[in-house]
C-alpha cells in the first residue's frame, strides 16, 4: 500500500485566496482525521470523520475551514479566505479505529502571504 | 480538559549513551496512550500504543511504559538514527488524540 497521499506537498497562496487541500487514505481504513501542526502549538486535530461521516469537528479554528469526504477514498479540506496565520503543516492520517494507530500522511506545507 | 506534558523540549546525547524521555499526562478516562516518532519534512511515524498501567512494550532500543500519570520512552544505546523528534498523545472518553509538543532528540557519533 502507498500509505496516506496528501496533496499538494507545498502550496504558497495570497491572503484571501481559496486553498484546497487533498487525502487519499489507506484503503480499508474507516477512520480519517486532519491535523494541523505549528511550532507555538504543535499537532492539533482539526477533525474527524467515520466511514465518510463527519464525527468531530471541534477543532476547526473558524468557519473559514471546511472539510469534506464525498467517498472512501478522498477527502479535502478547504481554507476560505485563507489568512497568513493559517500558515502551517496540514496532515491527514487514517486508521481503522481510533484508538490504534493512525497512519500518517507526509503533510501539505501551507504559506498563507 | 485532556493534557499532554512532555519532557525535556530538547535532548542531546552521545552515540551509545541511554535516557528517558517522559510524558506526563492527565486524562478523562485513558482509552490509549501513543507513541510516535517524526523526522523533519514527514509526518509522524507510529511506534507504541499503551492502554494500562504498568504496561510495556519494547522496539529495537527503544522501550515505553506506563503509569497512572505519565509514560516514559527509554531509549538504550542509541544510534544517530534514532534522532528525531518523538510524540507522546493520549486519547480519553472524548477519543480524539490530543498530543503533546514533543521531544526532539539528537544523538551525535
Amino acid at each position: 500500500d502507498a500509505g496516506v497521499i496528501q496533496s499538494p506537498r507545498h502550496e504558497v497562496t495570497e491572503m484571501g485566496q481559496e486553498v484546497t487541500l487533498r487525502c487519499k487514505p489507506i484503503s480499508g481504513h474507516d477512520y480519517l482525521f486532519w491535523y494541523r501542526q505549528t511550532m507555538m502549538r504543535g499537532l492539533e486535530l482539526l477533525i474527524y470523520f467515520n466511514n465518510n461521516v463527519p464525527i468531530d469537528d471541534s477543532g476547526m479554528p473558524e468557519d473559514r475551514f471546511s472539510a469534506k469526504m464525498p467517498n472512501a477514498s478522498f477527502s479535502t479540506l478547504k481554507i476560505q479566505p485563507s489568512e497568513p496565520r493559517d500558515s502551517a503543516v496540514y496532515f491527514c492520517a487514517s486508521g481503522r479505529d481510533t484508538n490504534t494507530e493512525a497512519f500518517f500522511g507526509q503533510g501539505t506545507r501551507l504559506t498563507v502571504v | 480538559e485532556d493534557q499532554v506534558t512532555q519532557s525535556p523540549e530538547a535532548l542531546r546525547l552521545q552515540e551509545g549513551e541511554s535516557s528517558s524521555l517522559n510524558c506526563s499526562y492527565t486524562v478523562s478516562g485513558l482509552r490509549g496512550l501513543f507513541w510516535y516518532r517524526q523526522d523533519p519534512g514527514k509526518g509522524p511515524e507510529f511506534l507504541f500504543t499503551l492502554y494500562s498501567a504498568g504496561e510495556e512494550k519494547e522496539k529495537e532500543r527503544l522501550k515505553a511504559t506506563l503509569t497512572k500519570k505519565e509514560s516514559f520512552l527509554h531509549i538504550t544505546a542509541p544510534k544517530p538514527e534514532d534522532s528525531a523528534t518523538y510524540l507522546c498523545a493520549v486519547q480519553g472518553g472524548a477519543q480524539k488524540l490530543v498530543f503533546g509538543q514533543g521531544t526532539r532528540l539528537t544523538i551525535n557519533p
